[in-house]
């Protein structure tokens, strides 16, 4: 079984550029996650999406990031201006269902993007 | 204070030694918790649920602690693969999310 897929691995830009991540969730999996990991902590979650409805992005910095899975498939994850603080990894989850028993998400590798 | 807090570590300790580790929650109506195993530069991958009663997996035990509001993991005869950074989360009551802690690194020496 193929696991969660994103694109790019790596991204450097400078601030105020814009940037994009890409997911691709493991097949059949109605949710998928965006998490954002900073150096020395533990994933936060940014948007959790049920299908293309979004259950929960009550941390997701609306000013500058914006994500979207139209056809409850793929997702991407944008950062528009990007800042020095959003350097970090963003990880993407997938699962079956949304379970408050705590359904497996499984994780992307990740893409590891740094703001110079 | 965080809802989530695990001792940052680094843990270091002699290959075959027991260590254990806690993660501490403030949130009473957390109700689902887990263990997750993060290798350098790679993503979390669940180790095991932590459930009420306590389970055991192999050399891992976890283990809830309602009263006092913390799960702890127990590594018995640690290998020098067990080294990786150990996350802790759950799920609050009522809010669809997965809540980490920023997680407690372990680093096993030969």
């Amino acid at each position: 079984e193929a696991g969660v897929a994103q694109s790019p691995r790596y991204k450097i830009i400078e601030k105020r550029q814009s940037v994009a991540f890409w997911c691709n969730p493991i097949s059949g999996h109605a949710t998928l996650y965006w998490y954002q990991q900073i150096l020395g902590q533990g994933p936060k979650l940014l948007i959790q999406f049920q299908n293309n409805g979004v259950v929960d992005d009550s941390q997701l910095p609306k000013d500058r990031f914006s994500a979207e899975r139209l056809k409850g498939v793929d997702s991407t994850l944008k950062i528009q201006p990007a800042k020095l603080e959003d350097s970090a990894v963003y990880l993407c989850a997938s699962s079956l269902e949304w379970s408050s028993v705590g359904e497996t998400q499984y994780f992307g590798p990740g893409t590891r993007l740094l703001v110079l | 204070r965080k809802e989530v807090e695990q001792d940052p570590g680094p843990f270091n300790v002699p290959e075959g030694a027991t260590v254990a580790f806690n993660c501490t929650y403030s949130n009473s109506a957390s109700q689902s918790f887990f263990w997750y195993r993060q290798d350098c530069r790679k993503e979390p991958k669940l180790l095991m649920s932590v459930y009420s009663s306590g389970n055991e997996d192999g050399r891992f035990t976890a283990q809830l602690n309602r009263a006092s509001q913390y799960i702890s993991l127990l590594i018995r005869d640690s290998k020098l693969s067990d080294s990786a950074t150990y996350l802790c989360a759950m799920i609050i009551q009522g809010a669809q999310k997965l809540v980490f802690g920023q997680g407690t690194r372990l680093t096993i020496n030969p």
